[in-house]
């Protein structure tokens, strides 16, 4: 299996710029989830998904976030405007509930300017 | 929210050494993992073990679930040992909110 795919790897933005991050899960698994890692805050949740719903988006900071899942294979985690702030790593994660095993892509790594 | 403390947050070994990580969560749990994010920031699961022990090789780890405790232990440490552990937890009640903790970054030295 290819794993958690991730896009884009890296990016530069300035403030203001909309930023789309995108995540294809593992197949066949039915939990879809978003992270931030910062070194202030470490790794916290932002959303996450079951078959396509989204399930507990407390952790998303504020509007300016929004998350989708359009399909078992895809989803979407989107910054409008963004600010200096939201530069961070974004993880997205797959697992399977009946092996409870979380699997992490490589991350995105953004950096808003 | 569940509370997850990780200890030492720092550690720094020779080669060779062993080391014991503890991690520390504050109300029941239905689910334990241990993770290794490399220097190039990738996160990798190294055991699942909500209760009990498990070994992998040069890893193993120990739940006691009923003292909310979990350690992980490195034998024969190398320096491709070297990043950050963290242990995640999901609470008892319902969902499958994943919390970290703050990490434990070892550095294996030569």
């Amino acid at each position: 299996d290819a794993g958690v795919i991730q896009s884009p790897r890296h990016e530069v933005t300035e403030m203001g710029q909309e930023v789309t991050l995108r995540c294809k899960p593992i197949s066949g698994h039915d939990y879809l989830f978003w992270y931030r890692q910062t070194m202030m805050r470490g790794l916290e949740l932002l959303i996450y998904f079951n078959n396509n719903v989204p399930i507990d988006d407390s952790g998303m900071p504020e509007d300016r976030f929004s998350a989708k899942m359009p399909n078992a294979s895809f989803s979407t985690l989107k910054i409008q405007p963004s600010e200096p702030r939201d530069s961070a790593v974004y993880f997205c994660a797959s697992n399977d509930r009946s092996r409870r095993t979380i699997y992490f892509g490589e991350g995105s790594w953004l950096t808003v300017v | 929210g569940i509370q997850v403390e990780q200890s030492p947050p720092d550690l720094i070994l020779q080669e060779g050494a062993n080391s014991t990580l503890r991690c520390n969560f504050s109300d029941s749990v239905n689910n334990l993992q241990w993770f290794h994010q490399n220097p190039w920031g990738q996160l990798i699961n190294l055991f699942y073990i909500p209760s009990g022990t498990k070994q992998n090789g040069r890893l193993s780890a120990t739940t006691v679930a009923t003292e909310r405790y979990s350690l992980l232990y490195i034998s024969s440490s190398q320096t491709t040992d070297s990043g950050v552990y963290f242990c995640a937890v999901t609470s008892n009640f319902g969902n499958e909110k994943l919390t970290f903790g703050t990490g434990t970054r070892l550095t294996i030295i030569p």
